[in-house]
């Protein structure tokens, strides 16, 4: 069974630029989560979705972050502009209901300059 | 407010036994989750307890005191790949998971 895939591994940008990160959960998996990780601490929930529904987005900044999963199934995050402090591991997730037992991909380390 | 404490580091010698004690304060509860991250990769799944009492998978126990608000995850036959980050997890009454920032544990020869 293949697993989440996330893209790209890495990204280096300068502050007020903008990225993109794209996630493909597991086959069959209704449940995605991007969640945010600041090295030394625990993953952050960002947004999650069931199918193409938000559940939660309340601590997404949505001044500069947005996301989609406009068919249900992967998923985009994007930052614009990015600021320094969005300097972070991106990490996506699935889970076939909203059991807690996700499965992540490998995250998305962005470095912003 | 929601909170989970763990260590922040811990250390311990292979071979030995190590305990990773988890406390949280959460708005409702439905389980109890411990995930794994190495260094520089995602976490990955390692227990869940929901009723109170231990639960084995191999080498590694964890154990749920709801009263307590208490869990902790037991080590055994440590080996040098067990050095890690353990995570502890709550999922609260709305069933959103409360993560804590992780006990990073390193193992030594």
């Amino acid at each position: 069974e293949a697993g989440v895939a996330q893209s790209p591994r890495y990204k280096i940008i300068e502050k007020r630029q903008s990225v993109a990160f794209w996630c493909n959960p597991i086959s069959g998996h209704a449940t995605l989560y991007w969640y945010q990780q600041i090295l030394g601490q625990g993953p952050k929930l960002l947004i999650q979705f069931q199918n193409n529904g938000v559940v939660d987005d309340s601590q997404l900044p949505k001044d500069r972050f947005s996301a989609e999963r406009l068919k249900g199934v992967d998923s985009t995050l994007k930052i614009q502009p990015a600021k320094l402090e969005d300097s972070a591991v991106y990490l996506c997730a699935s889970s076939y209901g909203n059991t807690g037992e996700l499965f992540f991909g490998e995250g998305s380390r962005l470095t912003v300059l | 407010g929601q909170n989970i404490d763990q260590p922040t580091e811990m250390t311990a010698t292979e071979g030995a036994i190590v305990q990773i004690n988890c406390t949280y304060q959460t708005s409702g509860f439905n389980g109890l989750f411990w995930y794994q991250q190495h260094a520089g990769e995602a976490p990955t799944f390692l227990s869940y307890n929901v009723l109170d009492g231990l639960e084995e998978k191999g080498r590694f126990s964890s154990f749920l005191s709801r009263s307590k608000g208490y869990s902790y995850l037991l080590l055994k036959e440590l080996q040098m790949k067990d050095s890690a980050s353990y995570l502890c997890a709550v999922m609260d009454s709305n069933y959103q998971l409360i993560w804590g920032a992780g006990t990073k544990l390193i193992i030594k020869p």
